[in-house]
């Protein structure tokens, strides 16, 4: 099937530091969406983004959606520790096809 | 929160037995979808449906089957579980939003294969 990759897998930085990632496809999308999850819990959105080089925050976080529709980035600004989890991007076609693919997800860790 | 109630949480089942999971919504939300999440796997698409007696299979529907006779249920049954169903079970509804679709999901259900 369809395959995100995203990257890093796994960050380790300290309190107050900025966070990249970021999600490319072999394929376009129509829609990307950016999932946080928290151990025990189900994914809870963060941002969507439904047009090619829109960019759309959210409190401290921010999201584009790449222009050529394969690619997504998530930066996260000022980290503090309930930024701990694990980040998902997903890509959705649309039109009629509303599967989502997901990227296999970040590890987000504060160092102390 | 979009209204989805995943029952139940949490289960223990012998190899071998039937198993139904079921996602419960109280939006009239047109599509549902039933995720497994496994290590090293992320979130794949087992069935979802678009709409009551509307079904598909997703990537990994082996083994599984899906019913859907009301707007606001959508059950997921595993004829005959596995140990590799052991898994972590998420509903999600779809949500139309302005300019396009959002995926909402559950708080997920955690069934052991023993």
């Amino acid at each position: 099937g369809q395959q995100l990759n995203q990257s890093p897998q796994s960050m380790f930085i300290q309190e107050g530091e900025d966070v990249s990632m970021n999600c490319t496809s072999s394929s376009i999308f129509n829609t990307w969406l950016w999932y946080k999850q928290d151990p025990g819990e189900g994914p809870v959105l963060l941002i969507a983004l439904y047009k090619a080089g829109e960019l759309t925050s959210n409190g401290r976080l921010t999201a584009q959606f790449g222009i050529t529709r394969k690619d997504s980035f998530l930066n996260i600004s000022a980290s503090i520790p309930s930024d701990v989890g694990i980040y998902f991007c997903a890509g959705q076609l649309g039109l009629g096809n509303e599967k989502l693919t997901f990227g296999t997800g970040t590890r987000l860790t504060i160092i102390p | 929160d979009a209204g989805i109630t995943q029952s139940p949480r949490h289960k223990v089942t012998e190899t071998g037995t039937p198993v139904t999971l079921r996602c419960h919504q109280t939006e009239n939300h047109r599509y549902m979808y039933w995720y497994r999440q496994d290590p090293g796997h992320g979130l794949r698409l087992i069935h979802y449906s678009y709409g009551v007696k509307d079904t598909d299979k997703g990537e990994v529907s082996d083994g599984y089957s899906v019913s859907r006779s009301k707007t606001e249920d959508f059950l997921l049954t595993l004829e005959s579980a596995t140990s590799s169903q052991t898994s972590v079970y998420f509903c999600a509804i779809s949500e139309s939003r302005g300019h396009g679709n959002t995926i909402y999901f559950g708080e997920g259900s955690w069934l052991t294969v023993v």
